[in-house]
């Protein structure tokens, strides 16, 4: 079965900071992009970014750029989402997301979510 | 940059006919795709490309583009189908970026 399990909800105090996970399985890792999405509480989802783990080509939206690091490590099939210093705005679920090879358009398979609280 | 907009809110009777559109200029150079998110859930692709369902998808879900706009019809609405409605697409300056619209709250009546 094909999947993205992420790592678990974390709660963070402002200014600290954070990495969490995305582990992919039943398909070549390292052939198929894999993006991250935003979705702030009781609003839309948002594109972060997206790296391809073949060779960790990353590209972010420009509304995060320099606001999060993505990044992959090919030996444990895993991506990142990291936060040098965490903000309150920061507080959201993260998705990670499959980018299906077809269209190179659509997101074919998302991870179940990471919940993210940052409160002083 | 580009955006892509999407009405707010759509309702439909059970067993009716809606159609939910999403509206863009990258619309005219990239195909969009649609996903349905329910309370407490991830994201689930239901149709993507020119018209593709994923497995497991029920063909009631199709897709169609007019110019700017493309829009996912869903035919025959079950009460199942309640939930918010995002369209996605590539940016339109062509620097492997994506964009998704403001989403869409079906809700079935």
């Amino acid at each position: 079965e094909v999947q993205l399990v992420q790592s678990g909800a974390e709660v963070k105090r402002p200014g600290e900071s954070l990495k969490i996970s995305c582990k992919g399985s039943g398909y070549k890792f390292t052939s198929y992009w894999i993006g991250w999405v935003r979705q702030m509480p009781g609003k839309g989802l948002e594109w972060l970014g997206i790296i391809y783990p073949g060779d960790s080509d990353t590209r972010y939206s420009p509304s995060f750029q320099g606001q999060v690091t993505i990044s992959a490590d090919n030996s444990l099939n895993t991506a990142y989402l990291q936060w040098s210093s965490l903000r309150a705005s920061d507080t959201a679920i993260y998705y990670c997301a499959r980018l299906e090879m077809a269209t190179m358009v659509a997101f074919d398979i998302w991870g179940q979510g990471t919940m993210v609280s940052v409160s002083s | 940059s580009s955006e892509l907009t999407q009405d707010p809110a759509v309702s439909v009777a059970l067993g009716q006919t809606v159609r939910i559109t999403c509206q863009g200029d990258s619309l005219r150079t990239y195909f969009a795709s649609w996903y349905h998110q329910k309370p407490g859930q991830a994201p689930v692709l239901v149709l993507y490309g020119k018209n593709n369902r994923p497995s497991g998808i029920p063909d009631r879900f199709s897709g169609s583009y007019s110019g700017d706009t493309a829009s996912l019809t869903i035919t025959g609405a079950q009460a199942e189908d309640e939930a918010d409605y995002y369209c996605n697409s590539r940016d339109s300056s062509g620097n492997h970026l994506w964009v998704f619209g403001g989403g869409t709250k079906l809700s079935v009546l």
